[in-house]
């Protein structure tokens, strides 16, 4: 089974709105950490927003915030006041266990900012 | 700052030929990672090292081998390339263990 999945392989939103981009995850640990990166048509994967299995908030950042649902399994990236620079692949990422070193990576969604 | 650095950007290979593709990074971070990235298929971890002097295996480790000189570098050895190779490869540290990934430019192997 896939650990990380991403269902919408391509995204379309009109500048200045929000835009939810899913991810479902698959592990048995309890202590796990969850990851969302942009990487633009330039190659560079940058870090975005980041949430603990424990972390009782969701975590927020700038224009970015991560809706948490545990029991489902679920980590969207949501996106407020889309800007044109926002069109990019999104990636959600999972590490299993609070120390471990194995990530796994979706197969991304491609955003495009209308303008 | 730096951060994290490969080399090269970019490499041509014929089938059979060798490289190793080198990476250094100057956050002073224990942990260091070696992805592939082929297209629909996100990234996936070849080898990681948790700290100096160890190396593990990830997802897809056959055809690589890997080096962790010393703390700032870990390379990644291609003995024997073969066309299902060519891919964007991508080195990246982590510090503590809740920390993000900080990746590297990435490296565009073509193997003909």
């Amino acid at each position: 089974a896939q650990k990380i999945t991403q269902t919408q392989p391509g995204m379309f939103v009109q500048e200045k709105e929000a835009v939810t981009l899913d991810c479902t995850y698959d592990t048995s640990d309890q202590s796990y950490g969850l990851f969302w990166y942009k990487q633009p048509s330039s190659g560079e994967m940058i870090f975005l927003i980041y949430q603990g299995s424990y972390d009782e908030q969701n975590a927020t950042e700038g224009r970015y915030s991560l809706n948490f649902q545990k029991a489902r399994k679920s980590a969207n990236l949501v996106i407020s006041a889309s800007q044109l620079g926002d069109s990019a692949m999104y990636f959600c990422a999972m590490r299993e266990g609070h120390n471990g070193n194995q990530f796994y990576f979706g197969t991304g969604t491609s955003l495009t900012v209308i303008p | 700052n730096a951060g994290v650095t490969q080399t090269p950007k970019f490499q041509v290979l014929k089938t059979g030929q060798s490289m190793t593709l080198q990476c250094a990074q100057d956050m002073n971070h224990n942990s260091m990672y070696w992805y592939r990235q082929d297209p629909g298929m996100g990234l996936r971890l070849i080898y990681y090292s948790a700290s100096e002097g160890t190396t593990d295996k990830g997802e897809v480790p056959n055809g690589y081998n890997v080096s962790r000189l010393n703390k700032r570098e870990f390379s990644l050895r291609l003995e024997s390339a073969a066309p299902s190779q060519t891919s964007v490869y991508f080195c990246a540290s982590r510090g503590t263990p809740w920390e993000t990934q900080y990746f590297g430019p990435g490296t565009r192997l073509l193997v003909l």
